[in-house]
């Protein structure tokens, strides 16, 4: 079965510094990888996915992930963080033939950006 | 806005009631799923339509019962829940799915329906 885990429940960053939240898969066959954003009191947008190609994929509102296959590791990263930034951030994996098409999703990691 | 809609908002029942979620997508989608989001917990896979015909099902429990009478509209219906039911349920939707296939389109959210179980 494929698994999603994000070991970190919480991340703090000062505004204006770089950021990362982590992400680490595990899966049979070929990974599509997703990073999503929940703000209070909505649901999921999405941010970025990677599917084949350039192992660094960029996101909307700045953000980016690196795609490492002998890590299994899908990191979201920011340059310089917003106060705005300030959310709960899922990622989530599906498969090519041999893991499952549907979408399997983290726990979360909650993102805080002090001012 | 998603272009994905769910009412109520926020939802208060007693373990007797019966109640029902609804969901609308304004996307023109062919797949259709319901989240549970738990505190600290994976979002948790419900359920799974595609074309109106549920493709999945997680060993969710018979108080959940899902309906999907057109590839726009998603219901769940409620009926002697627990208080452990309580949770945020969302909806989502995405382009296609087809089983057996690969996965790759982007799914879209509701905002959710907050649901307390007393």
């Amino acid at each position: 079965a494929q698994s999603v885990a994000q070991p970190e429940d919480q991340v703090n960053v000062a505004e204006g510094n770089p950021l990362t939240v982590k992400c680490t898969y595990s899966v049979s066959g070929n990974p599509y990888l997703f990073w999503y954003v929940q703000y209070p009191n909505r649901g999921l947008q999405f941010l970025l996915k990677y599917i084949t190609g350039d192992n660094l994929v960029k996101g909307s509102y700045g953000f980016e992930a690196e795609f490492n296959k002998s890590q299994t590791s899908f990191h979201l990263k920011k340059p310089s963080a917003l106060v705005s930034d300030s959310a709960l951030y899922f990622c989530a994996v599906s498969a090519s033939s041999g893991g499952s098409y549907i979408p399997t999703f983290g726990r979360g990691t909650s993102l805080i950006v002090h001012p | 806005e998603t272009g994905v809609t769910q009412t109520p908002r926020h939802l208060v029942m007693g373990m007797t009631n019966k109640k029902s979620l609804k969901c609308e997508q304004h996307l023109g989608h062919n797949a259709m799923y319901w989240y549970k989001q738990s505190a600290k917990k994976p979002l948790e896979l419900m359920f799974v339509y595609s074309l109106e015909e549920r493709v999945e099902n997680n060993s969710v429990p018979s108080r959940f019962s899902p309906e999907c009478p057109n590839s726009s509209h998603l219901f769940l219906h409620l009926h002697t829940l627990q208080p452990e039911d309580s949770a945020l349920y969302l909806c989502a939707s995405s382009q296609d799915l087809v089983a057996g296939g690969t996965s790759t389109d982007t799914q879209y959210f509701g905002p959710g329906t907050r649901l307390t179980v007393l």
